[in-house]
């Protein structure tokens, strides 16, 4: 199975502030990796699938990037609707796998 | 507008049975692989099954492999699954999910306790 190590687990930060989260696969995922944003209560959303095609309505401030098995989700300006959970996801090959999140939480 | 309801959800006791169901609208159903993901509570995401678009294909990890069965109806535009010998470890939200985890339903929980 390939596992994805997501970090960090826990990032503080303002509004306004450019964030950066990362995952790291345990092999090669062909850039099969999407991103998802989770708040309390609420089923996860697509953010941005296949490392750097953002999902319909997603806002522009949200983007991805990497290759092989490093990838990043990065967030330019933060805004207060931004807080919450993030995940990634890979699909390249069964089983998918998800990292464990990283709480992005108001500094 | 793509939605997904998930139903069938509840508290269920160890070894026991449960069928969960998702109804689609707002796309064509036929056209798409379908999902389910699952959520144990206050944990991370695990991916559960797969199925094609046609269901003649599916896909398990190895933690539900030969106790949980997914399966359609294209005709009602309906996603199914259906879990046998149930354990605590499988409480958790149900959520059904279009193609590999790209729209989601709001989820269903399952409480499986004696």
């Amino acid at each position: 199975d390939i596992q994805m190590t997501q970090s960090p687990s826990l990032l503080s930060a303002s509004v306004g502030d450019r964030v950066t989260i990362n995952c790291k696969a345990s092999q090669n995922i062909n850039k099969y990796l999407n991103w998802y944003q989770q708040k309390l209560g609420e089923a996860p959303k697509l953010l941005i699938y296949n490392t750097n095609n953002l999902q319909t309505g997603i806002p522009s401030r949200f983007s991805g990037s990497g290759s092989g098995t490093d990838y990043t989700l990065t967030i330019s300006s933060l805004q207060p609707e931004d807080f919450g959970t993030y995940f990634c996801f890979q699909h390249n090959s069964w089983p998918d796998t998800f990292g464990a999140g990283t709480k992005l939480e108001l500094k | 507008e793509v939605q997904l309801v998930e139903s069938g959800g509840g508290l269920v006791q160890p070894g026991r049975s449960l069928k969960l169901s998702c109804v689609a609208s707002g796309f064509t159903f036929n056209n798409y692989w379908m999902t389910w993901i699952r959520q144990a509570p206050g944990k991370g995401l695990e991916w559960v099954a797969s199925i094609t678009n046609t269901g003649g294909s599916t896909y398990y990890p190895d933690s539900v492999k030969g106790r949980f069965t997914i399966s359609r109806d294209n005709a009602k535009s309906t996603l199914y699954l259906q879990m046998n010998s149930l354990r605590s470890e499988d409480t958790a939200t149900y959520y059904c999910t279009r193609g590999r985890a790209a729209y989601w339903g709001q989820g269903t929980l399952v409480t499986v306790s004696s």
